[in-house]
Parts: C-alpha cells; structure tokens; sequence
C-alpha cells in the first residue's frame, strides 16, 4: 500500500517552455501531497505543499508563479514549472500523505522526475 | 542554516555487521523524526520513525535511537546487507506544520 507515482520520470526541453509534472497517490487518498525539489549531493528541500480543493502554500524563495501547483483531486497533484531555465533543472520529488499531513503522518514519496532544461 | 545535520557523507560496514548512521538537529521543536533510503534516481522509501516521547523504536533489522538531551538520533542496521546500500536521510518536523526537514544523507556501501 501507499503507493505514489511521478510521470514523466525523465524530461528535457528547450529553454522558455513549459514542463507539467504528475503526481499520484495509486491506492489511497492523499489530502495533502508536497513538492521537493533535490540537486546533486544535496538535501531534499520542500518547496510547496498541496491541499486538494484548495492553493498550495509555498515556502519562502519559491515563485508560485513559476511553480504552479494544481491539486485538483484526492489522488492527482500536479507542477508546472513555466518558462523553464536552465538552472530549474533538477529532481523533482513528490510526497503523499495519507491523513493531512500532520505530525505522526507519515510521507510517501514518489519515484522523482529528473527535469533537464537546455 | 542547517537544522539537520547528518555530519558522514559516507560509511562502509562488512556485510553481517551493524551500521550507525547518525542525525543531529538544532530545533528543539521537532518532535517526530523519520529515516528514509533512498537509491538513485528514485524517491524514498519510508524506513522506521520516532516520536519524541520514546527514545527507541524498533522494526526487524532497523532501530532508531533518540537522545533528545543531546539533539541527536541514529539509526542501526543488524545485521547489514549488501541490498542496504543507499543513500540515508533524516527527516524531522514539528506537530502541526506539515514540513519535513531533511539531512544532506549519507551513503552507506555494504560490502559482501
């Protein structure tokens, strides 16, 4: 059980595009789901987290606008990094939980999407 | 600033043997933490977590340690597997903010 999955889990664009990114929770129901984000060597940084029905609630330095977020279901999150630059690239990671979110919840994360942007 | 902090970027153990692997924090409001492996190019996966009100939680080959005095926590692997190698983060939050904070990890090699 708590499964989540990531697609595409690989992606490469061109400098100005859009990229939109999936995240699922496969068998249950997730309220609340997060966005990371992780380059090499580095720690996982949390970046936004997603209320179904509801905005998702950035962390500070993160442009919302840049980073849309959109949790349109209990199972569907999903990111869109706009006019993507180069130094957007990285791993992209997405968490479900399973109850909304508070302490003693515990996260479920997805697989990752590596984002390269040329 | 790094309110967590997992100081050994690497350790190696002979397959049999047990594995440290240890988290110190600076916020004295965290109190739920979490252990994750993860492999490359994968999300992680959930190991074992503990609550600030116990200071020992236990599953199969892995126990977590918290020393709440100390601000510090490990993890113990008995008897480590070469399918253990991986990459392992730390993660604590505090009640009602929703946010885990990460370590940077640290890669344990078992060897066979």
């Amino acid at each position: 059980g708590a499964v989540v999955s990531q697609h595409p889990s690989r992606v490469i664009c061109k400098s100005g595009t859009s990229v939109k990114i999936e995240c699922r929770s496969l068998d249950f129901q997730a309220t609340t789901m997060f966005w990371y984000r992780q380059f090499p060597k580095q720690s996982l940084m949390l970046m936004a987290t997603s209320n179904e029905g509801s905005k998702a609630t950035y962390e500070q330095g993160v442009e919302k606008d840049k980073f849309l977020i959109n949790h349109a279901s209990l199972t569907l999150s999903t990111l869109t990094v706009t006019s993507a630059h180069p130094e957007d690239s990285s791993f992209y990671i997405c968490s479900a939980s399973l109850s909304g979110g508070s302490t003693g919840d515990t996260q479920y994360f997805g697989p990752g999407t590596r984002l390269t942007v040329l | 600033d790094q309110q967590v902090k997992q100081n050994s970027p690497s350790l190696s153990v002979q397959e049999g043997r047990i594995s440290i692997l240890n988290c110190d924090y600076t916020n004295s409001m965290f109190d739920y933490f979490l252990w994750y492996k993860k492999y490359p190019a994968e999300g992680p996966t959930f190991l074992i977590s503990i609550s600030s009100i116990k200071d020992k939680n236990e599953d199969g080959r892995f126990t977590v340690f918290l020393n709440k005095s100390a601000k510090h926590l490990s993890l113990h692997i008995v008897p480590s597997q070469p399918g253990d190698s991986a990459v392992y983060f730390c993660a604590a939050t505090t009640s009602g903010t929703y946010k885990y904070i990460f370590g940077t990890g640290t890669r344990l090699k078992v060897l066979a």
